[in-house]
């Protein structure tokens, strides 16, 4: 069956301090891959998406970035934190008809 | 006009009572329909899908889909308190040859023991 797995789970960086959050997918292959953010009472917010390794499109313009550098690995980025990046990350992966979500990862900027 | 419109919530309903969740939508391309469920501070866990206008069931679980309308219903029966979380509902699109997902902003259920 498939799993995926998303890394570290809690977060607190300084403003200005880089991040990186990092997702695994295993049990399949050729993945739709995505980053989502949720802020409270704003829903799910799609960042980025991926069909295939280094294939990332944006879906909101901000200091963040995505790479897929293997098939089953998505990482999502900064170089500079801002105080508005806080909230939880979810990774998720799509197939066929719906998608699936890892567990989360909670990004505190102080 | 969001594409997808979700009451917030809070709703609060007694144990056993029978649960109607709702979401309606705009965009006609929606082809696949879900719902999810999430607890605090988790990550959403896909409780149904369904693609075509009617009925679904699965245990306690029953999502409903009218295209026509463009309205789709999640009915919990038997609602247990390991029941209450935020349950989301999403929808999948078609476009420039990807595969979208779009949410709504989640109904918070609470059921009282």
């Amino acid at each position: 069956s498939q799993t995926i797995h998303q890394w570290p789970a809690t977060l607190v960086q300084p403003v200005g301090s880089p991040l990186s959050l990092e997702c695994t997918v295993e049990g399949t292959s050729n993945p739709n891959l995505y980053w989502y953010r949720q802020a409270a009472g704003r829903g799910l917010q799609l960042l980025f998406y991926s069909v295939g390794i280094g294939q990332i499109s944006s879906e909101v313009p901000q200091n963040l970035s995505a790479s897929r550098p293997q098939d089953r690995q998505f990482i999502l980025s900064s170089k500079k934190l801002l105080l508005s990046d806080s909230g939880f990350y979810l990774c998720a992966w799509g197939s066929g008809n719906t998608i699936y979500f890892g567990e989360g990862s909670w990004l505190t900027v102080v | 006009q969001k594409e997808v419109e979700q009451d917030p919530g809070p709703l609060s309903v007694p144990e056993g009572a029978i649960v109607s969740l709702n979401c309606t939508y705009s965009n006609s391309a929606f082809q696949y329909f879900m719902w999810y469920r999430q607890y605090s501070r988790k990550g959403p866990e896909l409780l149904m899908y369904t693609y075509s206008s009617g009925n679904k069931e699965d245990g306690r679980f029953t999502a409903q889909v009218d295209k026509s309308s463009k309205y789709i219903s999640l009915f919990i029966r038997d609602s247990q308190p390991s029941d209450s979380a935020t349950y989301l509902c999403a929808m999948k699109w078609s476009s420039g040859g990807y595969q979208k997902v779009t949410f709504g902003t989640g109904t918070k259920l609470q059921v009282i023991p």
